[in-house]
């Protein structure tokens, strides 16, 4: 059984460009959750995917979006980077229900300098 | 809105210590309690879960227990070891709704020192 892939691991970009991050859900996981993890912080929700849809979001802006594809995988963009957009994010994938737990990818570092 | 609340760190023990984290949450519903543990650099990994009131988490030697009269889910440990160095984050999920997010705490780094 394959694990949440994330690609890349690191990645440094510059204020204003745009990114986009990339995750394989294990097999089996029809649900995509991206959080963003400042230093010294707790995962924070940004959206969840389901059925290719953004179901849900957290508090971030419209310039953080992203996309389910028919195999369950995932993308996260955001444009016009800003310094406290470094962060690590995590990408988690799940059955459908609040029961069922999250498995975590290993990250994608970002550093906008 | 839904929140979980953790004991402060860092935490510093001794190898074969008795370890203790404390998690309070506040939810609408009737929520899944997670513990997840990130290792330097590392992602998040499932620890333990319950989902109902009075069900009881427990592996590798961590157990904790859904308190639903005290809100609470503090994870435990007989005898800690120095590969249980890590960040604990306690989370709960949603038991409805658009979405099933995950809310976290802070996190609690512990040490353990041989």
């Amino acid at each position: 059984e394959t694990g949440v892939t994330q690609s890349p691991t690191h990645l440094i970009k510059t204020r204003g460009q745009q990114v986009t991050l990339r995750c394989s859900s294990q097999s089996g996981h029809n649900t995509v959750s991206w959080y963003q993890q400042a230093l010294g912080q707790g995962p924070q929700f940004i959206f969840q995917y389901y059925r290719e849809e953004e179901n849900g979001r957290g508090n971030f802006p419209p310039r953080f979006s992203g996309l389910q594809f028919p195999n369950y995988s995932s993308e996260l963009n955001v444009n016009a980077l800003e310094l406290d957009d470094s962060a690590l994010y995590l990408c988690a994938s799940s059955l459908w229900g609040g029961a069922y737990e999250q498995y975590f990818g290993p990250g994608t570092r970002l550093t906008v300098t | 809105g839904n929140s979980v609340t953790q004991m402060e760190g860092p935490v510093t023990l001794s190898e074969e210590a008795f370890l203790t984290i404390n998690c309070t949450y506040t939810a609408t519903g009737y929520p899944s309690l997670f513990w997840y543990v990130q290792y330097p650099g590392e992602g998040l990994q499932l620890l333990l879960k319950a989902t109902k009131a009075d069900d009881k988490g427990s592996n590798k030697g961590f157990e904790a227990t859904y308190r639903k009269e005290t809100t609470s889910f503090h994870l435990e440990k007989g005898s800690v070891q120095v590969s249980d160095s890590a960040v604990y984050f306690c989370a709960l999920s949603s038991s409805g709704g658009s979405n099933y997010k995950l809310t976290f705490g802070k996190g609690t780094l512990l040490t353990v020192n041989p």
